[in-house]
């Protein structure tokens, strides 16, 4: 059963607009989350993370909000770019030991 | 320049061989991942070590070993017995301590046929 879910497996936005990736999550006892870019044949980069203790962390152009009551976390993009064009991943962990994923959601900005 | 290596990036094996993926981090963290990527699906966790000589199952170990002899190096075994071998393989590192990021390494594709 997954524990880490992004239910959107696809999202078009025209560049210089805003990008909102959306994941959920079941696990309560989750106390990290974490966002990583992808792109094909590479590993995963890691973007932006925000503690349980936290509900918004900001870096540059890229926002991580989380909701603890709905289980809920979303990642802004602002403005988006051409180069943003990735799979973007979720992950949650609990005590920093084993980090689910979510399925990943493919960011497409068009020019 | 600190990383994590894994190696090779492709690997074409038969079905019924062992085959061996390396990961050598010198980043000096603690701990080290194995994750499996099949398409349209997310990382699922094969293998963890969070010290040297030590390791524990995943979600989805079956068919799977490894080893940790040093802190540097943690090698994946595709055994036989693993029914669907063919897929993105990841290495990942983490200081092993909270709030700290998993580091990627860039993968081995598998393909067994």
């Amino acid at each position: 059963d997954q524990q880490v879910k992004q239910n959107s497996p696809s999202l078009s936005v025209q560049e210089g607009r805003i990008s909102i990736l959306n994941c959920d999550y079941t696990n309560s006892m989750f106390d990290y989350f974490l966002w990583y870019k992808k792109y094909p044949a590479e590993g995963p980069t890691f973007l932006i993370s925000i503690s349980s203790i936290k509900d918004k962390n900001e870096d540059g152009r890229f926002t991580v909000f989380l909701n603890k009551s709905a289980k809920h976390l979303s990642l802004h993009i602002v403005p988006s770019q051409p180069g943003d064009s990735a799979v973007y991943f979720c992950a949650a962990s609990e005590d920093f030991n084993k980090f689910y994923f979510g399925s990943g959601t493919k960011l497409n900005v068009k020019p | 320049d600190g990383g994590i290596t894994q190696s090779p990036k492709y690997l074409f094996r038969k079905e019924g061989q062992n085959v061996t993926l390396s990961c050598e981090q010198n980043l000096n963290h603690d701990a080290m991942y194995w994750y499996r990527q099949d398409p349209g699906q997310g990382l699922r966790l094969i293998y963890y070590s969070q010290i040297v000589n030590d390791f524990q199952k995943g979600d989805i170990a079956e068919g799977y070993s490894v080893s940790r002899e040093k802190k540097e190096s943690f090698p994946l075994t595709v055994t036989s017995a693993q029914k669907n071998p063919t897929a993105f393989y990841l290495c990942a590192s983490s200081i092993y301590r909270i709030n700290s990021p998993l580091h990627f390494g860039n993968g081995t594709r598998l393909t067994v046929t």
